[in-house]
Parts: structure tokens; C-alpha cells; sequence
């Protein structure tokens, strides 16, 4: 099975400032023939399900604002929240669908400072 | 609109079974890959199983939690998606969640085993 880690485990961050979150796979998920990179990111509210945030590693789902973005290829990724706004404190998850079981990272949270 | 909404879920002794389901709308269902989620409390995600759609051969994979005591299936004339849970343990205790490719989730159903 694909492992995904995820760093930091948690993070504060001042309103408006950037956050940086990072998610590694075991294994390359990195499909050579299409070049796609098999990894989505999801955000969870207290209280709500998960949400699409990105996918292909780097397209935003719908109607996410685009102050998220992601980046990286192959083993190392990165979801980045350019400047955070209240609403964005949640836990956030990397997923890989590269290969089943299609594994989760065990999330970061992320609060205001 | 895309929406799942699951149901089935309730307090189940250890050793016991469930069955829970998730009504989908709003996009073909027979032509999805279907997936189970699960969050134990306080916990993080675990991707549960999946199934595919039945032109791609209607076939199962499961996470290692999953493997040999829960069963996923569909009735693509009900849009409906199914989890068999069987022999449940107090650490299946979670919400459960149905999913689809495009990242929509359910608000999912409270599963709860304990004596």
C-alpha cells in the first residue's frame, strides 16, 4: 500500500498570511502515460464532510476560491493557502487514487494565530 | 447538483452485521466508480472500498479494514449504493461515508458497535 505523510501535524497562522502544507507518498503516483499526478487534497470543517479542494494535484474543484493552489509531482506535494481567512481553519487531507487502497494522509489542521 | 446521502447506520453489538446505503441524484450513477469512506472519531479518513461501474465490470477493491467482512455492491435502477458490514468489531465504530469519483461526499452515517 501507497503511505501518505503529511507535515506539519498542525500549524497557526496569522489572518492573511500564507500556509503552507506538505503531503508525501511512499511511491511515486505519477502516471508516466498521461502525466498525471494522482493525488487530490480535501478540506474538512469541524462538523462537516470532507471537500474537494484539489485534484490532479494542482486543479481546484469547483467553486474553490483561489487562494488555494496546489504544486509537485511524483512523491512530494504541497497545498498552499495563500491568505487565510477564517473560514479556511479545518483539517486538511491529502488522497492518493493512484492505485488501491487509495490511501489518506493522516491530516493537518490549521487554526489562526 | 451532485448529492449522496447515506443511511443504514445505529448502535450494533461487536459480531454483528449492517447494511448501509447511499441514495445518489444528480449525475449518471451507473456510469460511476463508487466509493466508501469512514472516520472513526476524533480520527482521520480511511477509504473503506470501492466498486466500478458494472460496463467496467462491476468489480470490488477494498482497504485492509474492509477485506473479508464488508461487501460493497449497487443497484444502478435505484441509484443506489450498498455496504455490507458483517462480523463488526468496536473499531468500526465511525461515520461512513459514501463518495464519488468527482470528490463529493455524503454527510454521511454514524455506525456505532459496542455491548
Amino acid at each position: 500500500d501507497i503511505v501518505m505523510t503529511q507535515s506539519p501535524d498542525s500549524l497557526a497562522v496569522s489572518l492573511g498570511e500564507r500556509a503552507t502544507i506538505n503531503c508525501k507518498s511512499s511511491q511515486s503516483v505519477l502516471y508516466s502515460s498521461n502525466n498525471n499526478n494522482y493525488l487530490a487534497w480535501y478540506q474538512q470543517k469541524p462538523g462537516q464532510s470532507p471537500k474537494l479542494l484539489i485534484y490532479w494535484a494542482s486543479s481546484r474543484g469547483s467553486g474553490v476560491p483561489d487562494r488555494f493552489s496546489g504544486s509537485g509531482s511524483g512523491t512530494d506535494f504541497t497545498l498552499t493557502i495563500s491568505s487565510l481567512q477564517a473560514e479556511d481553519v479545518a483539517v486538511y487531507y491529502c488522497q492518493q487514487y493512484y492505485t488501491t487502497p487509495f490511501t489518506f494522509g493522516p491530516g493537518t489542521k490549521v487554526d489562526i494565530k | 447538483e451532485v448529492q449522496l446521502v447515506e443511511s443504514g447506520g445505529g448502535l450494533v453489538k461487536p459480531g454483528g452485521s449492517v447494511r448501509l446505503s447511499c441514495a445518489a441524484s444528480g449525475f449518471t450513477f451507473s456510469n460511476a466508480w463508487m466509493s466508501w469512506a469512514r472516520q472513526a472519531p476524533g480520527k482521520g479518513l480511511e477509504w473503506v472500498g470501492r466498486i466500478k461501474s458494472k460496463t467496467d465490470g462491476g468489480t470490488t477493491d477494498y482497504g485492509a479494514a474492509a477485506k473479508g467482512r464488508f461487501t460493497i455492491s449497487r443497484d444502478d435502477s435505484k441509484n443506489t449504493l450498498y455496504l455490507q458490514m458483517n462480523s463488526l468489531k468496536t473499531d468500526d465504530t465511525a461515520v461512513y461515508y459514501c463518495t464519488t469519483p468527482g470528490g463529493t461526499w455524503g454527510p454521511g452515517t454514524l455506525v456505532t458497535v459496542s455491548s
